[in-house]
């Protein structure tokens, strides 16, 4: 079964351009997780999807961000204009449908933005 | 917000040393406690997933347990190897959002 991928794996952007981060869950996955880990801090949730809808956007910093799940399927985050503080490796997550508590989470090997 | 911490920061062991390392995390509000491994551009990997106090967990030469009425958990790697070297992350989970800590890196000198 093959896992959460994200594209790129790598983006170098100018301060004030956009760019477009992309997650394709697990297939069969209802929920999707955006995380974002600035260098030397901790990972910090962003937003979850259940299916197409967001059910918790309190971690996104700004409306700069912008997150998608049309579909209920992959899902993309834009940021536009990019700011140097962006810059950051961006997770995706995804887990099955919550039963219980744990809610284990499988991640992405995420995204290295680097804002110049 | 939560606040989960990890100590220490870093860590450099000999190859065949024993080591481990601390996530504390807000014992209020508590579902479950994750621990990952992860290595730079790739998928942090799912170590232990935690729930009751006293829960211990075993994986090979790695060990968790985990105490809630305190707020803590330790992570055991016993005989590290070369491959152990990696960063290891602990979540605190309330409910549907993880708290992440800051992460152990640790470096095993063959």
């Amino acid at each position: 079964e093959a896992g959460v991928t994200q594209f790129p794996s790598h983006s170098v952007i100018e301060k004030g351009q956009t760019v477009t981060l992309r997650c394709d869950p697990i297939s069969g996955h209802d929920n999707l997780y955006w995380y974002r880990r600035v260098m030397g801090k901790e990972i910090k949730f962003l937003l979850h999807f259940v299916k197409e809808s967001k059910q918790d956007e309190s971690g996104m910093p700004n409306n700069r961000f912008l997150a998608e799940r049309t579909g209920g399927t992959y899902s993309t985050l834009k940021v536009q204009p990019a700011e140097l503080e962006d810059s950051g490796v961006y997770f995706c997550a995804s887990s099955q449908k919550l039963f219980g508590r744990t809610g284990e989470q499988f991640f992405g090997p995420g995204t290295r933005l680097t804002v110049l | 917000i939560l606040n989960v911490e990890q100590s220490p920061q870093s860590l450099h062991v000999q190859e065949g040393d024993s080591t481990n390392f601390t996530c504390s995390f807000p014992s209020s509000n508590f579902y479950a406690l994750h621990w990952y491994r992860w290595e730079t551009a790739k998928s942090p990997e799912a170590l232990f997933v935690m729930t009751l106090n006293g829960d211990e967990k075993k994986k090979g030469r790695i060990s968790a347990t985990l105490n809630t009425k305190e707020g803590y958990s330790y992570l055991y790697i016993k005989g590290s190897q070369p491959e152990d070297s990696a960063t290891y992350l602990c979540a605190s989970n309330t409910g549907n959002q993880f708290y992440f800590g800051t992460g152990t890196s640790l470096t095993v000198i063959p």
